[in-house]
Formats: C-alpha cells, sequence, structure tokens
C-alpha cells in the first residue's frame, strides 16, 4: 500500500524558514516518471499546487511563490523536503504531500497533512 | 495561469438525488481535467483524471464528461458517504491550479 507522511514544524514565527518532509513507501524514486508534489490548503479554502519534484530532478514551482520556495529529494531515503522562506501568517494553512505520475499531473495517493500555523 | 472556477459553490441534495457539478477553465485544456472529493478533515481523494476515466475502486455512480473547457462531474444516485466537497484541477501544464470547490451537504 502506498503511503506518503508530512513532518515539520506545528508553529513557525513570520519571517523564519518552513521545512517539511514528506516520507513515503511502496514507490520509489528510481522508477521512471514517479514524482512528488506539495499542495497548501488554508483553512476553509481550496487546494493549492506549490511544487513538484521527479525522478529525474525536474523540478516545478508555483509562479507565485518561487522565489520562497526550494523542492529536493532523497532517493534513499524515500523523502522529499519543502522549504519556504519568509514566511508569514497567509501561509497558516494544511501541507499535503502528494504522488503523481509520468507528469500526468494528477495526485493519486496524499498524505493526510499537517496543519503549520504562522504566528509569533 | 489557467483558472479554473466551478458552479455551484454549494448545493443541497438527498440521498439518491442525481448531482451534477461543473468546472470551467479559463482556456482549453483538452481533457487535462482531474475530481477529487475531500471530506471534512481528510486528504483530497482522486475521482476522476483526464476528464472521464474513474480511478480503480471508485464507484460507477460516478462520472465525469466534457473537453475543452468546460467539465462536469456527476454522481448518480447520491449515497451518504458522498457529502463532501468537489475539486476541479487542470492537468494541462504547470502551474497547476484547483477550482474553488463545490460542497455538497445533506437536504
Amino acid at each position: 500500500q502506498i503511503t506518503l507522511k508530512e513532518s515539520g514544524p506545528t508553529l513557525v514565527k513570520p519571517t523564519q524558514t518552513l521545512t517539511l518532509t514528506c516520507t513515503f513507501s511502496r514507490f520509489s524514486f528510481t522508477t521512471t516518471g514517479v514524482g512528488v508534489g506539495w499542495i497548501r490548503q488554508p483553512p476553509g479554502k481550496a487546494p493549492e499546487w506549490l511544487a513538484l519534484i521527479y525522478w529525474d530532478d525536474d523540478k516545478r514551482y508555483s509562479p507565485s511563490l518561487k522565489s520562497r520556495l526550494t523542492i529536493t529529494k532523497d532517493t534513499s531515503k524515500n523523502q522529499v523536503v519543502l522549504t519556504m522562506a519568509n514566511v508569514d501568517p497567509v501561509d497558516t494553512a494544511t501541507y499535503y504531500c502528494a504522488r503523481t505520475f509520468s507528469r500526468d499531473f494528477y495526485f493519486d495517493y496524499w498524505g493526510p497533512g499537517t496543519l503549520v500555523t504562522v504566528s509569533s | 495561469d489557467i483558472q479554473m472556477t466551478q458552479s455551484p459553490s454549494s448545493l443541497s441534495a438527498s440521498v439518491g438525488d442525481r448531482v451534477t457539478i461543473t468546472c470551467r477553465a479559463s482556456q482549453s485544456i483538452s481533457s487535462d481535467l482531474t475530481w477529487y472529493q475531500q471530506r471534512p478533515g481528510k486528504a483530497p481523494e482522486l475521482l476522476i483524471y483526464l476528464a472521464s476515466r474513474n480511478r480503480n475502486g471508485v464507484p460507477s455512480r460516478f462520472s465525469g464528461s466534457g473537453s475543452g473547457t468546460d467539465f462536469t462531474l456527476t454522481i448518480s444516485s447520491l449515497q451518504p458517504e458522498d457529502f463532501a466537497t468537489y475539486y476541479c484541477q487542470h492537468t494541462y501544464s504547470t502551474p497547476l491550479t484547483f477550482g474553488p470547490g463545490t460542497k455538497v451537504d445533506i437536504k
């Protein structure tokens, strides 16, 4: 059974850097086509796509957040890390990681999400 | 960026009702449209991809149609577990965008 799980701080102060880790199982970046993305969802709002990374290290970012985001992968650990610099209270949201495949750009498996609150 | 809209934003329906949700893209996206279901406190779940292809295990009462800019999700006979929020997402290219959602609740 494919699983993903997000981990990271639940509370971050404004201007700090947020680092989130997605740890997954039952698939691997050694498989051609595999990708993992990050999506966030502010309370009561629609999901917002943030970033994607593929098995071949192709990286895609939301243009509106690109200057603040970095996505990396660790193939040996089955992990993807997202960093977001200079956070603001508007970044308060549930952050999800999810699997995609073959640049189809839809997400077939999602983690349960982690709520991150940005507040001083 | 491609913008997605959905209508209605919410609807009330009864078990057994036929429900239709519409999603519109700001430009043609061929059939590159995905539907998700999200229950409260849970992650979105993939229902339909490429506009009309049900994910394995998704009940046949869910169906998708459309191409270009206009798409529809239909639930042929609403079941108690279908009360949730439904989102469309285009998969045409990055940046990816989601619709604002349609909340389906009990009448």
